[in-house]
């Protein structure tokens, strides 16, 4: 069965130091893999997503995440942290089941960036 | 376009009472989902339609039902609300085809059950 499991619910950085959020994935099959973020009070966006190709993913907002079969990760970076970037991120994995794809989703990282 | 919405935006029950989320999207997209929120837990699937018509359980659909109205509405009911049931709840649209496989997501709906 599929699953997502991210490390460290809670991630402190200063503003201007990488970024780095961790997610590490289940599949039997070639995965689908997903990174949200969600801002205080909103619903969740899209920041970027792997299905097939370029292993190095570029998304929104200066964030990036590599694909890594071998090591069944899919982290999320970010060189430089901006205030901007404080939210929760969530990783997540499709399951394509029945004509209709469900995403399981990781229990999410809580993103800080201090002054 | 407006995207998903999702009405009402906050809700407070008492246990027992009913009551039903109401979730739209304009982007034509087959899929419809159903998630809930809680703390440390991520983002759990209630119920989906992967087309008009059809519905299936997710992770944890015990207490909940839900209807496919048509293309663009689907909706989630608490016939008897438990203080277990308190949580966000997020609707979310999308398209499974090929390398399509977004979802988007609604606002959320902010349920308290007392």
């Amino acid at each position: 069965a599929q699953s997502v499991t991210q490390l460290g619910s809670h991630v402190s950085v200063s503003e201007g130091a990488l970024v780095l959020l961790r997610c590490n994935y289940s599949s039997s099959v070639p995965p689908y893999l997903f990174w949200y973020v969600q801002y205080p009070n909103q619903g969740l966006q899209l920041l970027l997503k792997y299905t097939t190709g370029a292993t190095l993913v570029k998304g929104i907002n200066g964030f990036e995440a590599e694909f890594k079969k071998s090591e069944t990760s899919f982290h999320l970076t970010k060189p430089s942290a901006h205030m901007s970037d404080a939210a929760e991120y969530f990783c997540a994995v499709r399951i394509y089941y029945n004509q209709g794809g469900k995403l399981i989703f990781g229990q999410g990282t809580e993103l800080s960036v201090k002054p | 376009n407006a995207g998903v919405t999702q009405t009402p935006k906050f809700q407070v029950l008492k246990t027992g009472q009913s009551m039903t989320l109401q979730c739209a999207q304009d982007m034509n997209h087959n899929s419809m989902y159903w998630y809930r929120q809680d703390p440390g837990m991520g983002l759990r699937l209630i119920y989906y339609s992967a087309s008009e018509g059809t519905t299936d359980k997710g992770e944890v659909p015990n207490g909940y039902n839900v209807s496919r109205l048509n293309k663009r509405e689907f909706s989630l009911r608490l016939e008897s609300a438990a203080p277990s049931q308190t949580s966000v709840y997020f609707c979310a649209s999308g398209e499974v085809t090929g390398n399509e496989n977004e979802q988007f997501f609604g606002p959320g709906t902010r349920l308290t059950v007392l």
